[in-house]
């Protein structure tokens, strides 16, 4: 079955530390993976894409994201937060099922000062 | 601006009055989709559809209608709206179903009461 986790419901960090937030997928073919961002009443915004090529993937607002075919995950990263950071990240994967993009629930970025 | 809109973008509504969602992208996109946004369960596709005329049904379609009459617009249609329709909704857009990235509108947030 097609499925995309994230473990971490919440995350807190202080502000300038850095980041990883968690994303694990179960697909039988070679992954599309994308993260989105939401902040707080806003709609979806693209971070950054896996299509194939290099695992390392670099997105917007110097965020970067890691494949990993062994471990079936593609986690996300930042060297240092802000405060503007403070948002849900969703890591999703593209099915040719439906041609849809399969959602993880989502984990909520909170920034301590 | 090649965009996704919908509207509106909030609607209060009343149990089994019947609404509509509009949704225009101006890409020339082939494929259009639905989506719902609910907390914990990340987004979930309702219907979609691969080109004018053709729609289907998605992994939660109950109580939902579309239509595909011309290529820009996908509006999605609640007959009879009970509250657990209470969401927050996307529409998106790309240029082919297999068309991996996909494009999304601002959201349109549904209170059913």
């Amino acid at each position: 079955a097609q499925s995309v986790t994230q473990p971490d419901i919440h995350i807190t960090v202080s502000e300038g530390a850095s980041l990883e937030l968690r994303c694990n997928y179960s697909y039988g073919a070679t992954p599309y993976l994308f993260w989105y961002v939401q902040s707080p009443g806003q709609g979806l915004q693209l971070l950054l894409k896996y299509f194939s090529g290099d695992t390392l993937v670099q997105g917007i607002k110097g965020f970067e994201a890691e494949f990993k075919r062994s471990q079936s995950s593609f986690n996300l990263r930042k060297p240092s937060v802000h405060w503007s950071d403070a948002a849900e990240y969703f890591c999703a994967l593209f099915s040719y099922s439906n041609y849809q993009l399969i959602w993880g629930a989502g984990t909520k970025l909170i920034i301590k000062p | 601006e090649a965009q996704v809109t919908q509207n509106p973008r909030y609607l209060i509504t009343v149990t089994g009055k019947k609404l509509t969602v509009t949704c225009s992208q101006n890409m020339n996109h082939e494929y259009m989709s639905w989506y719902r946004q609910d907390p914990g369960l990340g987004l979930r596709q309702i219907y979609y559809s691969m080109n004018v005329e053709v729609t289907d049904k998605g992994d939660v379609p109950e109580g939902y209608k579309v239509s595909r009459k011309e290529k820009r617009n996908f509006p999605l249609i609640l007959e009879s709206p009970s509250p657990n329709q209470t969401s927050l909704y996307f529409c998106a857009s790309s240029l082919t179903g297999g068309g991996i990235e996909q494009f999304f509108g601002p959201g349109t947030r549904l209170t059913v009461l």
